[in-house]
């Protein structure tokens, strides 16, 4: 099955200082998920991008499809301590997603 | 409330015992899959079904077991030919592309 790199695997911020995880892959990709989960918690949907070199927004998060449509990156602007938790993206037809590792988010005040 | 219920939170098993997990939707969802989740690892896929009465294996099947006699329901078998039980067992569903997750199982065999 197709397969995807996550880097980092962990990084640690301050409170309001940015992340941003990178999700590669070496094969061209139809489309790529985004799935927080939230330590003890389960995976929970945040995001499809599906064109190229889409960019989409939610808050303080930022999606981008690369042109090739082979990487994607989530950055996130002024962490807080609620975006603590596990980052995955996943890639796949519907019938069938592979997740990447996961970056692991930690936030201190 | 719609959603995705996966019971007990908690199970511990003894080893050589075969277990059942339970994973029920009333999202009215088509596809339903199930994962296994090991500390500080991704999800990796043990089975999904597509439509009742026909599922199909994922990356690491070996070992377990499932049915799908009714649409809202999806039960995973853990057998005691699984080499390596203990982890964290997800259920999901999914109607178009988004999946959705239940609580999820933690599962300790001793």
């Amino acid at each position: 099955g197709q397969q995807v790199m996550q880097i980092p695997q962990y990084q640690h911020v301050q409170e309001g200082e940015d992340f941003t995880t990178y999700c590669n892959s070496s094969t061209t990709l139809s489309n790529i998920q985004w799935y927080k989960q939230r330590p003890g918690g389960h995976p929970v949907f945040l995001i499809q991008l599906v064109k190229s070199g889409e960019v989409k927004k939610q808050k303080r998060l930022t999606f981008q499809f690369g042109e090739a449509k082979k990487n994607s990156s989530l950055h996130i602007t002024a962490t807080q301590t609620t975006d603590v938790g596990t980052y995955f993206c996943a890639v796949g037809t519907a019938s069938k997603l592979t997740f990447g590792t996961g970056t692991r988010l930690q936030v201190t005040l | 409330d719609g959603g995705i219920t996966q019971s007990p939170k908690y199970l511990f098993r003894k080893e050589g015992q075969n277990v059942t997990l339970s994973c029920e939707q009333n999202l009215n969802h088509d596809a339903m899959y199930w994962y296994r989740q090991d500390p500080g690892q991704g999800l990796r896929l043990i089975y999904y079904s597509q439509i009742v009465n026909d599922f199909q294996k994922g990356d690491i099947a070996e070992g377990y077991s499932v049915s799908r006699e009714k649409k809202e329901s999806f039960p995973l078998t853990v057998t005691s030919a699984q080499k390596n039980p203990t982890a964290f067992y997800l259920c999901a569903s999914s109607l178009y592309n988004e999946q959705f997750f239940g609580p999820g199982t933690r599962l300790t065999v001793l």
